[in-house]
């Protein structure tokens, strides 16, 4: 059965100090992955997903097959990087199975 | 400009009550997903349909069903409520990976559902 875990409900840091969101998956076939974010009163949207290897908004997420993890890292976070954001796996071709989320809060 | 639209954003319904949550897209996508996330939980996947496909999920309670009558709609019925339904119901919709097109989910606002 396919797992995603995401061990920090809560991950406070100050403006301009690295940032990691932790997430390990647990899957038989090959995984995808994806980083998804919601802001404050918006919807949940992509932030970034492993196939395309993209930095977006300086966030990345390096998939280790090894470590089954793909944890997403940011060199220096901002005010408004603060939000919920939930680390998803897709299986079986269309579906997500996502972490509980982790709740970033960046303080000034 | 909206893509992913959902109605009510807020309802409420009694113990035992039928209710109906609304989804419509504008985006022409093939596959429309129904998620459950209650407060601080994962959103959990319901059902999902691909094309006219209907998906179940495995442990899905028989009292939520699914009805898409067109590619730009889809519902979700709860025929009896429990207090224990009460939950955000995220509505997401996405081109299907046969297509090769870079996979990514598109989520509506959601109902945030009372059981009173």
């Amino acid at each position: 059965a396919q797992r995603v875990t995401q061990p920090e409900k809560l991950l406070s840091v100050f403006k301009g100090a690295p940032v990691e969101l932790k997430c390990n998956y647990s899957y038989s076939g090959s995984p995808e992955l994806f980083w998804y974010v919601q802001y404050s009163r918006q919807r949940l949207q992509l932030l970034l997903r492993h196939i395309s290897r993209e930095s977006i908004k300086g966030f990345t997420a390096d998939l280790n097959k090894g470590e089954t993890s793909f944890h997403l890292k940011k060199p220096f976070a901002q005010e408004e990087d603060s939000a919920m954001y939930y680390c998803a796996l897709l299986y079986n071709f269309n579906k997500f199975y996502f972490g509980s989320g982790t709740k970033l809060n960046v303080k000034p | 400009d909206a893509m992913v639209i959902q109605n009510p954003r807020y309802q409420v319904t009694q113990f035992g009550k039928p209710v109906t949550l609304s989804c419509s897209q504008t985006l022409n996508h093939n596959v429309m997903y129904w998620y459950q996330q209650k407060s601080s939980q994962a959103p959990k996947l319901l059902f999902h349909y691909y094309d006219k496909d209907f998906n179940n999920e495995a442990d899905t309670p028989d009292n939520f069903q699914s009805r898409r009558p067109n590619t730009s709609f889809c519902f979700l019925d709860i025929r009896s409520p429990g207090l224990g339904d009460a939950a955000m119901y995220l509505c997401a919709t996405s081109r299907d990976t046969a297509s090769g097109a870079r996979y990514e989910q598109y989520f509506g606002p959601g109902t945030r559902l009372t059981v009173t």
